[in-house]
């Protein structure tokens, strides 16, 4: 099983829909990232964890909320989805004493028509 | 907004020369640099990390920090086809953004046969 792991892989979805990404991992970090990836924009930061009950905003929160259900839990929620939030979504965790480098889950591509 | 800049490329280097990628950041806080390797649709993974000024070798990447620059490059020996993908800069940020990574937007590199 891989280490971060994200459900759906792909998603298609309707305009005004509420979808959630669900990210779960067996590495046993405590820090949790929601990253956004577009065409020529780069990742962008989206909201990040350190545990379950410290939760943040990075630089493109709206729109978007999370839940950090559990230390190896961590969703991302599109309260009402919209055409510009179709993107390649990426889930991360990290660990302190390894420098704060990521590993990344496999991805979720996310469609809204 | 801290920023990481890259040359979006495309670099293309001929099979068995060295592609260097280079990358600039404008936070002088930051205290840990990564480069990830990015295949297309796929989830970046981590190739090389450096925290301290010099060159670190692994295999045949070779990552090489000058902070006073704010500057830090990858170089990738005997290059091979299967090293085609985009490249990934990405430095930490402060502890006031949970040292969350802030990544440049990818160097696209091409190894011809």
């Amino acid at each position: 099983d891989a280490d971060v792991t994200q459900t759906p892989r792909n998603r298609i979805t309707k305009t005004g829909k509420r979808i959630m990404l669900e990210c779960s991992q067996t590495k046993g970090h405590d820090r949790m990232y929601w990253y956004r990836q577009d065409p020529g924009l780069g990742l962008r930061l989206i909201y990040y964890s350190f545990d379950v009950k410290d939760i943040n905003k990075g630089e493109i929160s709206d729109g978007y909320s999370v839940s950090r259900q559990a230390q190896a839990k961590f969703s991302l929620s599109l309260e009402s989805a919209i055409p510009n939030q179709t993107a390649l979504y990426f889930c991360a965790t990290s660990d302190p004493g390894q420098g704060y480098g990521y590993t990344f889950g496999s991805g979720t591509r996310l469609t809204v028509v | 907004q801290k920023e990481v800049e890259q040359n979006s490329g495309p670099l293309s280097v001929p099979e068995g020369a060295i592609a260097s990628l280079n990358c600039t950041y404008s936070d002088r806080g930051s205290q840990s640099f990564f480069w990830y390797r990015q295949y297309s649709g796929k989830s970046p993974e981590l190739i090389m990390s450096i925290y301290s000024n010099g060159d670190k070798e692994d295999g045949r990447f070779t990552a090489q920090l000058n902070k006073a620059s704010q500057y830090v490059s990858l170089l990738i020996r005997d290059s091979q086809p299967s090293d085609s993908a985009t490249y990934l800069c990405a430095v930490t940020g402060h502890s006031n953004s949970g040292y969350a990574l802030n990544f440049g937007k990818g160097t696209s590199l091409l190894v011809t046969p």
